[in-house]
């Protein structure tokens, strides 16, 4: 089946540095990726949508130049926290649905998600 | 997206069956019932998805019912590895609205 994949898994950085995630498809092409955060024992929190070639679009109350999306191609979309805190920190995980299935195989994929750590 | 109420935990033996419901009242007509599934310190994956008749697949059954005001998902026989938050979740396929927006969902333990 179709896999998504994220990289790092885990990552740790200082505070006020910037971290980069990214989210691949690896055997679809996928034009709009989304990403979310999720705190520990809490449900998942969509942050954006990220569309290829265009603007990501953001939830209501996501910072959009604290947490910058870039969808370049339609196997990648990155996720740059910038300058970041230790409030930061959270399991922050991408997922994509293959376009190619059809409208009635609508299952999305997720990548393993990353742990970041901001110390 | 129509809200869906699922227990927010539910324990059961290994080996037995699991019945977890999902209610979601205000579905409306072109709304999908999608399962989800998230073990410990991974990103969600697919489990079934319907309409409105029953669903069978080779990890679940979904049962839905007849009025689709609430649904099932059932293991019939449940592993160690079946320990998951299990998250119920409408999706409008007219709409095309492609996000998928996640509930508190129902945290299942499996005794040995």
């Amino acid at each position: 089946g179709a896999v998504v994949s994220q990289h790092p898994s885990r990552v740790i950085c200082k505070s006020g540095t910037s971290v980069k995630i990214e989210c691949r498809s690896l055997d679809f092409q996928a034009t709009t990726m989304f990403w979310y955060r999720q705190f520990p024992k809490k449900s998942l929190m969509l942050m954006a949508t990220s569309n290829e070639g265009s603007k990501a679009t953001y939830e209501q109350g996501v910072e959009k130049d604290k947490f910058l999306i870039n969808h370049a191609s339609l196997t990648l979309s990155t996720l740059t926290v910038t300058s970041a805190h230790p409030e930061d920190s959270s399991f922050y995980i991408c997922s994509a649905r293959d376009p190619g299935t059809g409208p009635s195989r609508t299952e999305a994929f997720f990548g393993q998600g990353t742990r970041l750590t901001v110390v | 997206d129509a809200k869906t109420t699922q227990p927010n935990s539910m324990e059961s033996n290994e080996e037995e069956p699991v019945h977890l419901p999902c209610n979601h009242s205000t579905i409306s007509g072109t709304d999908y019932i999608h399962w989800y599934r998230q073990l410990p310190s991974q990103g969600p994956e697919y489990v079934i998805h319907g309409l409105t008749s029953n669903v069978n697949n080779r990890m679940a059954s979904l049962a839905i019912a007849e009025d689709r005001k609430s649904s099932t998902l059932i293991l019939h026989r449940a592993t160690l590895r079946d320990a998951a938050v299990y998250y119920c979740i409408l999706r409008d396929s007219v709409k095309g609205a492609q996000k998928l927006v996640f509930g508190q969902g129902t945290r299942l333990t499996i005794n040995p």
